[in-house]
């Protein structure tokens, strides 16, 4: 079965400190990725998209892709207690005919100020 | 406005009862998309739309109907509620123009089947 898995935390982080988050996923032949941030009782919000190897960086916020790995990670740096959320890594999974958007089921992020 | 509007915000129904869940955007994407979020069980597609004249079933589409009613509106269908179809109901566009990957969610609809 095609998986996106995600460690469920809470990961807790001091304010100021580099947050790390990790997506495994289990179809090779993905190409899209994206991470999302879900505050509690909201609504997903986009904030990194990657498709290729290697790193993509959008202010503080850096997605990593490793396809051989089949591995994406996001990094928050100079972490601030309003990025404590749930952190949502979602990959277009492969399929014969059929198109999904795959979640995992987030990462809690509590930044300690 | 927002782009993305999703109606009714919560509804609490009984077994039996038939409810519609409505999405509206103006974002001017062609694809749009029913997602509901359970604790535990993360974000499940339920059923997904490229255009008006495109429908198709996503992973968990039983119990549910879906009606594409123009570009800007889709709408989700509980013929008959039951208790576990309470979850969050999240409604997605996405725009074919730039790949078509990257969704945008709207506000959700906390529906609950007592």
């Amino acid at each position: 079965q095609k998986e996106v898995e995600q460690n469920s935390g809470p990961l807790s982080v001091p304010e100021g400190a580099i947050a790390s988050l990790n997506c495994t996923y289990s179809d090779r032949v993905s190409q899209s990725f994206f991470w999302y941030r879900q505050y509690s009782g909201k609504s997903p919000e986009l904030i990194m998209s990657i498709y290729s190897n290697g790193d993509k960086e959008d202010g503080r916020f850096t997605a990593q892709l490793n396809k051989a790995s089949q591995y994406v990670s996001l990094l928050i740096r100079d972490s601030q207690p309003s990025d404590s959320a749930t952190y949502l890594c979602a990959v277009i999974l492969s399929g014969a005919g059929s198109y999904q958007l795959t979640f995992g089921k987030g990462t809690k992020l509590s930044v300690i100020p | 406005d927002a782009d993305v509007t999703q109606t009714p915000r919560n509804r609490i129904t009984k077994t039996g009862k038939r409810i519609m869940l409505e999405c509206s955007q103006t974002k001017g994407h062609d694809r749009m998309y029913w997602y509901r979020q359970d604790p535990g069980l993360g974000l499940r597609l339920i059923y997904y739309s490229f255009d008006v004249k495109d429908i198709n079933k996503g992973e968990i589409s039983d119990g549910y109907s879906v009606s594409r009613q123009a570009q800007a509106k889709f709408s989700l269908s509980l013929e008959s509620a039951i208790p576990n179809q309470t979850a969050l109901y999240f409604c997605a566009t996405s725009d074919t123009q730039t790949g078509g990957d990257e969704q945008f969610f709207g506000p959700g609809t906390r529906l609950t089947v007592l």
